[in-house]
């Protein structure tokens, strides 16, 4: 069974520094979103993607925060300028249609954050 | 997006007895809404989900059921086994426009044998 996949499955940082999280969402899905979860709380939204350009974002997705899909399989997530806060599980998802179709997630990067 | 409220935050049954979370929510021009189960350690995965143009949905030992009049939708599991201890979230689809999935908080089901 297809399923989206991300590298590396832990990442840990020193604050202020530049981090790229990666994803390989379903082959034949067109949509792709980046997700996260602070230790003990809910999954949060933070931005979705379709046709090479951002379709919607939360507050979350400030500007240190950017998306690219630099070739037709991968899917990243960059975050410039890392704080404490940032410190979480990032899940990457994928759908094969848009708005109200299923969301299938990989199993997630715990960013630490120091 | 509007909060999915989800209750009960912790959940505890004996082996073969019915695990009921219930979650409500305010926007009513939601129309999709997925439960996931995540285990320790792992990403959510998609168990079951129901759309606004049903009221029940069910596979095999898990079900769905949605009430749209008064914006509250259940996860019915019967006959609970250990493995179905984890974490379960619901989450609400966006309505006539979006993508987000907004999440409950989960509640954490502990099955006893």
């Amino acid at each position: 069974e297809p399923e989206v996949t991300q590298t590396p499955s832990h990442q840990v940082t020193q604050m202020g520094q530049e981090v790229i999280l990666r994803c390989v969402p379903i082959s034949n899905h067109l949509y792709f979103y980046w997700y996260r979860q602070i230790l003990g709380q809910k999954v949060e939204f933070l931005v979705s993607f379709y046709n090479n350009e951002i379709s919607e974002k939360s507050e979350i997705f400030d500007d240190q925060f950017s998306v690219e899909r630099p070739d037709g399989s991968n899917f990243t997530l960059k975050i410039r300028s890392t704080k404490l806060e940032d410190s979480a599980m990032y899940f990457c998802a994928s759908s094969a249609q848009g708005a109200g179709d299923t969301q299938y997630f990989g199993p997630g990067t715990r960013l630490t954050v120091l | 997006g509007e909060n999915v409220e989800q209750h009960p935050s912790t959940l505890s049954v004996q082996e073969g007895d019915s695990a009921v979370i219930k979650c409500t929510y305010s926007d009513s021009a939601s129309n999709y809404f997925p439960w996931y189960k995540q285990e320790l350690g792992k990403g959510p995965q998609l168990i079951i989900d129901i759309r606004s143009n049903v009221g029940e949905k069910k596979d095999q030992r898990i079900a769905v059921t949605l009430n749209k009049t008064a914006k509250h939708f259940s996860l019915h599991i019967t006959e609970t086994q250990p493995e179905d201890s984890a974490v379960y979230f619901c989450a609400r689809g966006p309505g006539h426009s979006g993508y987000a999935l907004n999440f409950g908080k989960g509640t954490s089901l502990l099955v006893t044998p």
